[in-house]
């Protein structure tokens, strides 16, 4: 149980095109999610966090405008990057909550790694 | 504001040995959580074990156990028989004990477990 899926799992666009990056829990219903972003060998960077039907909420220093997150259903969000740049490209990592474990454990999905040209 | 810190950038290890990996946690929550995440070079990461801030025994996962010292504010992870296979990331986050809140995550360690 508790997976987490994310499509697609790589992904090389042109500058200036939009990138679609989808994150679904299979097997649970996901009343938040968060989209991480992580460059090489560093840490993960929380960049917003979104609850079902609502708007989702951003760190400081990340562009709304530029990473539309939309989080329709209890088991399916999304991240658009768009007008990508090189500067955009990174691995990009979903994760959805809460598990049924009853604390606050997220489960990860396998990431998306965006290569912008 | 929450803080982790890992401070091993990387640790190597002989197999069927145990290792310690550090974290140390910064907060003025009375009420947390603290998780250690696995990241192979494929990306994902693996939940491994979770200490709640309340919690009176140290968590253990099979070979993973967390050695919780809440009045140094260190939340060890101890893995016992190294394998090949834990050759990975690794990342200590805290939490929001409850709810579904973000994790701050610390900077990770580097295991490599050598034959």
């Amino acid at each position: 149980g508790a997976v987490v899926s994310q499509h697609p799992s790589w992904v090389i666009c042109k500058s200036g095109t939009s990138v679609k990056i989808e994150c679904r829990s299979l097997d649970f219903q996901a009343t938040t999610m968060f989209w991480y972003r992580q460059f090489p060998k560093q840490s993960l960077m929380l960049m917003a966090t979104s609850n079902e039907g609502s708007k989702a909420t951003y760190e400081q220093g990340v562009e709304k405008d530029k990473f539309l997150i939309n989080h329709a259903s209890l088991t399916l969000s999304t991240l658009t990057v768009t007008s990508a740049h090189p500067e955009d490209s990174s691995f990009y990592i979903c994760s959805a909550g809460p598990g049924a474990g009853g604390y606050n454990e997220q489960f990860f999905g396998p990431g998306t790694r965006l290569t912008v040209l | 504001a929450q803080k982790i810190t890992q401070t091993q950038p990387g640790m190597f290890v002989q197999e069927k040995e145990a290792v310690t990996l550090d974290c140390t946690y910064d907060t003025s929550d009375q009420s947390y959580g603290l998780f250690w995440y696995k990241q192979p070079s494929s990306g994902e990461m693996i939940f491994l074990i979770y200490q709640g801030s309340y919690d009176e025994q140290n968590a253990t996962e099979g070979r993973y156990s967390l050695n919780f010292q809440k009045a140094r504010k260190s939340a060890n992870l101890v893995i016992s028989a190294s394998q090949l296979g834990d050759s990975a990331m690794y990342f200590c986050a805290m939490g929001y004990q409850g709810g579904s809140e973000k994790l701050v995550f610390g900077k990770g360690t580097k295991l490599t477990v050598n034959p």
